[in-house]
This record gives C-alpha cells, sequence and structure tokens, in this order.
C-alpha cells in the first residue's frame, strides 16, 4: 500500500512565522503535489515537483515556497504566514505511468495562523 | 480556465436512498476523470473513467462518463450511514505531471 505521510495533523502559527509543512512517501514516485483545501473551493494546487529539485507552480503558489531535495520528501514552506493562509494542506503523490493519474494523499495538516 | 464543476453542494439523505452525484468539467487536454471519497481524513480514491459510456462498479457505487457532454454521475444505492462523506470530483490532464482539478465537492449526509 502507498503511503504519504504529513509531519503534522494540526498546527497553530502566529502572523509573520516561517512554517515547514513536510510530507513523504514510501512508493519511490516522482510526482509529487502540495494543494490547500477550503469549504466551497475544493482543492486547488499550490505546487508539484515532478523529480529531485524540480518544481512547478500550480494555480497559486503566492506566499508559498517549496523544496524537493530527495524523491521521497516534498516540503511546502510559508516564508511570512498570513491569516488568509489558514487552510487544510493536503500532500499527494503520484507515479510514472503515463495511463494512471490517480494520486494518493496524505492526511492533511490543519493550519491555523492567528 | 480548466473548471470541474459538481453538483449539488450539499444533500441530506435517510438510509436506504439511492443519491445521484453530478460532476461536469470544461478542460482543455481532458484525460481522465476521477472520483474520490473524503471522510475526515486523506481523500481516497473511488474510480477512474477514461472511457465514455463504460460504467465502473463497486459494490454499491458506480460511475459512468459521457465525453461528448462533458459529465460524470457517481451513483450510490442503499446508502448506509458509513457513506456519509465529501465526494471529490477531479479531472486529469495532460499537462506536465497529470495534475488534477478538482471540483469543489458533494457533501453527502446519510441519516439513520
Amino acid at each position: 500500500d502507498v503511503k504519504v505521510t504529513q509531519s503534522s495533523r494540526y498546527l497553530v502559527k502566529r502572523t509573520g512565522e516561517k512554517v515547514f509543512l513536510e510530507c513523504v512517501q514510501d512508493m519511490d514516485h516522482e510526482n509529487m503535489f502540495w494543494y490547500r483545501q477550503d469549504p466551497g473551493l475544493g482543492l486547488r494546487l499550490i505546487y508539484f515537483s515532478y523529480d529531485v529539485k524540480m518544481k512547478e507552480k500550480g494555480d497559486i503558489p503566492e506566499g508559498y515556497s517549496v523544496s524537493r531535495e530527495k524523491k521521497e520528501r516534498f516540503s511546502l514552506i510559508l516564508e511570512s504566514a498570513s491569516t488568509n493562509q489558514t487552510s487544510m494542506y493536503l500532500c499527494a503523490s503520484k507515479g510514472p505511468l503515463a495511463y494512471s493519474y490517480e494520486q494518493y494523499f496524505g492526511p492533511g495538516t490543519r493550519l491555523t495562523v492567528t | 480556465e480548466d473548471k470541474v464543476v459538481q453538483s449539488p453542494l450539499s444533500l441530506v439523505v435517510h438510509e436506504g436512498d439511492t443519491v445521484t452525484l453530478n460532476c461536469s468539467y470544461e478542460v482543455t487536454n481532458f484525460r481522465s476523470l476521477l472520483w474520490y471519497k473524503q471522510e475526515k481524513k486523506a481523500p481516497t480514491f473511488l474510480f477512474m473513467l477514461t472511457s465514455s459510456g463504460i460504467e465502473k462498479k463497486s459494490g454499491r457505487l458506480s460511475s459512468i462518463l459521457d465525453k461528448k457532454e462533458l459529465f460524470s454521475i457517481l451513483n450510490i444505492t442503499a446508502t448506509q450511514t458509513g457513506d456519509s462523506a465529501v465526494y471529490l470530483c477531479a479531472v486529469a490532464t495532460m499537462e506536465y505531471g497529470n495534475k488534477l482539478v478538482f471540483g469543489a465537492g458533494t457533501i453527502l449526509r446519510v441519516k439513520s
């Protein structure tokens, strides 16, 4: 079974703090994704990575950066947290098969910025 | 701009009812449509649909895709309280990494 883990289930941070969200997958997947999920808006893609040290902006990258130094680990960084970044953050991974589009999700990190 | 729209946004039914959830899409370079179920944790995969008119079934759940009319439905028969969840529809595109474009989700609550 694919396992995607995220470093924290719940996180409370103050405005202006630098925040690191970590994601690890154990299936040697090339592709990894970071989403945020907000009520009524569904999942929106922040960044994704298709290989080590490679990254692409998603639909809402502003205020975020990412790091992929090892294949199994994909980090999301909030350089200076703001209250509008309070959200559920979901990490996902996907294998290389061209005909399989399924992404495997971690349990999510609920981040509150006060 | 790629768009996925789900309806209804929320639904309350009684155990034993049959429900139909809808998903319509407008995306360039469509590859596949996926359904996920999300309880208070990670979304779990239900179905992937790539061809029109071929029903996929898993127990009481079934789904079908219409690529001409650009929509999919997810049916749940004989609903149970354990079916209460958010159901997410997503479309995979041809873009690098096969990004998924998600709808807002349908919140289903099944009352006993």
